[in-house]
């Protein structure tokens, strides 16, 4: 079966430093890739979307990358901001989405 | 863009009632989403709604347990019936305005968190 794995481990960072996150996926061959945000007792909320196709993608601080070959897409935040904080989700796409369970990031002023 | 609002936002039940949550899009959509989201976990799909027919159900989740409704473009309810302290969870409905094949994301209402006791 799908499944997608982010690293269950919080993730603390100091102000300024880029902050890397990972999601690995098996069995699955996705169109696209997405990234979102949750905070605390809120939905996610969308961030960036990357297809297959596509190796990059940016947005203001925010840079996605997707493998195909391994499987894997790095999100980053460069110049990050305690204001990060946040739990962050991968999704695959495709004939249905397919969420990971998010890795919570903390970023220490 | 799409705002989602979801009622009630948090409650509190009683072993072997039943809740109704209401979901509200701002916009007119295709198809509405039900995830179940429980602590630590990912979100996990329960169903999707489309308008004028029967709910299409995720393996692993029924209709008896879960009936949704989907009377116009804008409304969903799902209901958790027959509740157990295992549906304690947050439950979250969600929409893609733009129809899969194109810009695909998500909007995701506040989520409704449900404790069973």
């Amino acid at each position: 079966s799908q499944k997608i794995e982010q690293n269950s481990e919080a993730l603390n960072i100091q102000e300024g430093k880029t902050a890397t996150l990972t999601c690995n996926y098996t069995n699955y061959s996705p169109a696209y890739l997405q990234w979102y945000r949750q905070d605390p007792g809120r939905g996610p909320v969308f961030l960036l979307l990357i297809r297959e196709n596509e190796k990059e993608k940016r947005k203001e601080r925010l840079k996605v990358t997707f493998d195909t070959t391994l499987k894997q897409s790095l999100f980053h935040i460069t110049a990050s901001q305690p204001a990060d904080s946040a739990t962050y989700l991968c999704a695959l796409g495709g004939f249905k989405t397919i969420f990971g369970a998010g890795t919570r990031l903390f970023v220490k002023a | 863009s799409a705002v989602i609002s979801q009622k009630p936002s948090r409650d509190i039940c009683q072993r072997g009632t039943s809740l109704t949550i209401q979901c509200q899009v701002d916009s007119q959509v295709t198809m509405m989403f039900w995830y179940r989201q429980q602590p630590g976990q990912s979100l996990t799909l329960i169903a999707t709604a489309n308008q004028g027919s029967e709910a299409t159900y995720e393996s692993g989740f029924v209709i008896d347990k879960f009936p949704i409704s989907r009377p116009n473009l804008t409304f969903s309810t799902l209901t958790v019936s027959n509740m157990s302290p295992e549906d304690s969870s947050i439950y979250l409905c969600s929409v893609e305005p733009h129809g899969s094949g194109r810009d695909s994301e998500q909007f995701f209402g506040p989520g409704t968190r449900l404790t069973v006791l």
